[in-house]
């Protein structure tokens, strides 16, 4: 059983262009958590989707940022003309369905850095 | 003042000394969360714990919901130990997953 698959692992980008970052979640998990790591900075969390649905987006922030988890597919965390502040590790966690107080389980991380 | 608090900001042990890591919280959860970084690597979450008290190898995580404290314990630390790790709360009332962060516990464990 796989884990959590978050790709790519690294990314480049210079600013003003786009970054897309993709998470699958384990197997029979419908739940994924976005956070987001900032440099010397503690972890964010930043969303919660459910299959089609963002359920909490209190920690995205309000321009450039969003995200999705469709019906079939990862889901996405989209982030649109990159600035520099925006270079961080991005982590996406899964769950299955249940709820407050369930365990995560985190992938890997996307490094993000821009020029 | 952050809400998630995490003391020793820094530890470093000898290989085989038992570890504390302590964390204090200042609102309501419903849970809290014991994960582990390595330098450059993804999150494994350790614990997720209510109440009491969780033990996992070497591993132990104790929770006192009055006092808002957790502390991760390592017995017989091993230089492969070595990593960060973060307490997280998620918020009584708050979505599933909307943790919030401490600052974490940079541990270092010699041979």
């Amino acid at each position: 059983n796989a884990g959590v698959m978050q790709n790519p692992r690294h990314l480049v980008r210079r600013r003003g262009q786009e970054a897309r970052l993709r998470c699958s979640p384990m197997k029979g998990h419908s739940h994924v958590y976005w956070y987001r790591q900032l440099p010397e900075e503690g972890l964010k969390f930043m969303v919660y989707l459910q299959k089609e649905n963002i359920i909490d987006e209190s920690g995205m922030p309000k321009e450039r940022f969003s995200a999705e988890f469709p019906k079939e597919g990862p889901s996405i965390l989209r982030i649109q003309q990159v600035v520099r502040g925006d270079s961080a590790a991005y982590f996406c966690a899964s769950s299955p369905p249940g709820g407050p107080g369930g365990e995560l389980f985190f992938g890997e991380g996307s490094r993000l850095t821009v020029l | 003042k952050n809400e998630v608090e995490q003391s020793p900001q820094n530890l470093t042990a000898q290989e085989g000394e038992f570890i504390t890591i302590n964390c204090s919280y200042s609102v309501g959860i419903s849970a809290l969360h014991w994960l582990q970084q390595h330098p450059g690597g993804g999150i494994v979450s350790l614990f997720m714990l209510s109440s009491g008290k969780k033990k996992h190898g070497r591993l132990i995580a104790t929770i006192n919901i009055q006092e808002k404290h957790s502390s991760l314990h390592i017995t017989a630390s091993h230089p492969r130990d070595s990593a960060v790790y973060i307490c997280a709360v998620e918020r009584d009332g708050g979505s599933q997953g909307n943790l919030i962060f401490g600052k974490g516990t940079k541990l270092s464990v010699k041979p």
